[in-house]
C-alpha cells in the first residue's frame, strides 16, 4: 500500500518560515491536499490540489510537490499556526485514501 | 451554511456492532462523495472508507474490509457506516467528510463533521 511520511515536528520562531513535507514514491504524479488540526477540533482543509488555497486560509499558506515530496510552507509564521498537520492523497492503484503520518508544528 | 453531524457511537463489545450516521445539510448531497476518516486516541488521521455520489461505488481500507459498510441516503442527506466484528483497535473518533470534487472520491475533504467516539472493550 502507498505510505506517506512526515516528520514528527517541526519548530519554528514567529515570524520566521516552516516547511512540511511529505515524501511518498511519485507524489508529484497525485494530488495532494493538507489539512490543520488544533487540538480537540476537527481537521480543517488548509491546501487542495497540490497549491490552491481554499477561501479563508491566509496566503502565508503555500503548497508544492515534485518528484518524491511534496512540501506545505507557513511563511511568518505565527503563534496560531501551531497545530498539526496531514498530508492526504489518493491511491488510484489501489483505489482508497492515504493520508500522511502527521506533523506537529510547534511555534517557539 | 454547510453542516456535518455525526451520531451512533459509543461503547460496543469486541465482536459487536454499531452503526453510525452522518446528517447532512446546507449541501446538494446527490452531487458529492462522501467518506470517513478515523482517529485512533492520540494518533493520527486513517482513512476508513468512501462512497460515491450515486452510492453505486464504495471504497474500503483493507482493516475495515468485510467488517464495514458504507451506504446512503439521498431523501435524507445522510451516510452512514455500518460495523461489524468490532476489534479493539477500532477505537477512534470517526470523522465523515464530504469530497470537495463532484461525484467520485479522491478530492479534497473540504468540510467535516466534529466525530463520534466508537470504543471497543469488555
Amino acid at each position: 500500500s502507498y505510505v506517506l511520511t512526515q516528520p514528527p515536528s517541526v519548530s519554528e520562531a514567529p515570524g520566521k518560515t516552516a516547511r512540511i513535507t511529505c515524501g511518498g514514491t511519485n507524489i508529484g504524479s497525485k494530488r495532494v491536499h493538507w489539512y490543520q488540526q488544533k487540538p480537540g477540533q476537527a481537521p480543517v482543509l488548509v491546501m487542495s490540489y497540490d497549491n490552491d488555497r481554499p477561501s479563508g486560509i491566509p496566503e502565508r499558506f503555500t503548497g508544492s510537490n515534485s518528484g518524491n515530496t511534496a512540501t506545505l510552507t507557513i511563511s511568518r509564521v505565527e503563534a496560531g499556526d501551531e497545530a498539526d498537520y496531514y498530508c492526504h492523497v489518493w491511491d488510484y492503484s489501489s483505489d482508497g485514501g492515504v493520508f500522511g503520518t502527521g506533523t506537529k508544528v510547534s511555534v517557539l | 451554511d454547510v453542516q456535518l453531524l455525526e451520531s451512533g457511537g459509543g461503547l460496543v463489545q469486541p465482536g459487536g456492532s454499531l452503526r453510525l450516521s452522518c446528517a447532512t445539510s446546507g449541501i446538494t448531497f446527490s452531487s458529492y462523495a462522501m467518506t470517513w476518516v478515523r482517529q485512533a486516541p492520540g494518533k493520527g488521521l486513517q482513512w476508513v472508507s468512501s462512497i460515491s455520489a450515486s452510492g453505486r461505488d464504495t471504497y474500503y481500507a483493507d482493516s475495515v474490509k468485510g467488517r464495514f459498510t458504507i451506504s446512503r441516503d439521498t431523501s435524507t442527506s445522510t451516510v452512514y457506516l455500518e460495523m461489524n466484528t468490532l476489534r479493539a483497535d477500532d477505537t477512534a473518533l470517526y470523522y465523515c467528510a464530504k469530497e470537495e470534487g463532484l461525484g467520485t472520491p479522491g478530492t479534497a475533504l473540504d468540510y467535516w463533521g466534529q466525530g463520534a467516539l466508537v470504543t471497543v472493550s469488555s
